[in-house]
């Protein structure tokens, strides 16, 4: 079965610092692996998606996340952090061979990230 | 602008009270999904639709029925809410296939007493 992991309910950065919120994964065949955000009072937001090539994936507002599928793992990084990314993340996988609800994702927890001044 | 409209943002109602939660996207997706989100729980799908007139339960499906009349629309019903499905809804969708990302509404945030 198919299963996300944020091992981190929170994250605390400070303004400047690099960041890292970390996803793991499980799924049967080859993983489609997404990076949402969710500021308060809207919906979420998509930010970067893996599909296959490059381990290092780049995305919007200067996030990038790395594949790693010895380690299943697909963690969302940035190198100097902004107050403004203080938000709610979501890591999301599909697996390819899911034909059954091909738009399934299935979510991660969530990892609250804040960054302070 | 593309985007997912839900409507309305914000709705209190009382158990038993029949409602409906309208979604429409203007993107031309084929599939359209309805997932809640409760705390520590994370986002769960309740329904979803490949295409108009197929439709298919998700995870948390019970107490919830869903249409697909046109491709633009995927209304969320309830026939008899309960205090059970106090929550955030959000309605999603995208193009058939596994690498594209799901696009979501706004949310609605709802409270059943």
């Amino acid at each position: 079965a198919q299963s996300v992991a944020q091992p981190e309910d929170q994250v605390n950065v400070a303004e400047g610092n690099p960041l890292t919120v970390k996803c793991t994964y499980s799924v049967s065949g080859n993983p489609y692996l997404f990076w949402y955000v969710q500021y308060p009072n809207r919906g979420l937001q998509f930010l970067l998606k893996y599909i296959t090539g490059d381990n290092l994936v780049k995305g919007s507002y200067g996030f990038e996340a790395e594949f790693n599928k010895s380690q299943t793992s697909f963690h969302l990084k940035k190198p100097s952090a902004l107050v403004s990314d203080s938000a709610l993340y979501f890591c999301a996988v599909r697996d390819e061979y899911s034909t059954s609800n091909t738009g399934k994702l299935i979510f991660g927890q969530g990892t609250t990230l804040q960054v302070k001044p | 602008e593309a985007q997912v409209t839900q409507n309305p943002r914000y709705l209190i109602t009382v158990t038993g009270k029949k409602l409906t939660v309208t979604c429409s996207q203007n993107m031309n997706h084929e599939y359209m999904s309805w997932y809640r989100q409760d705390p520590g729980l994370g986002l769960r799908q309740i329904y979803y639709s490949m295409n108009v007139e197929v439709t298919d339960k998700g995870d948390v499906p019970e107490g919830y029925k869903v249409s697909r009349k046109e491709k633009r629309n995927f209304p969320l019903i309830l026939e008899s809410p309960s205090p059970n499905q106090t929550s955030l809804y959000f309605c999603a969708s995208s193009f058939a296939g596994g690498n594209s990302p799901l696009h979501f509404g706004n949310g609605t945030r709802l409270t059943v007493t």
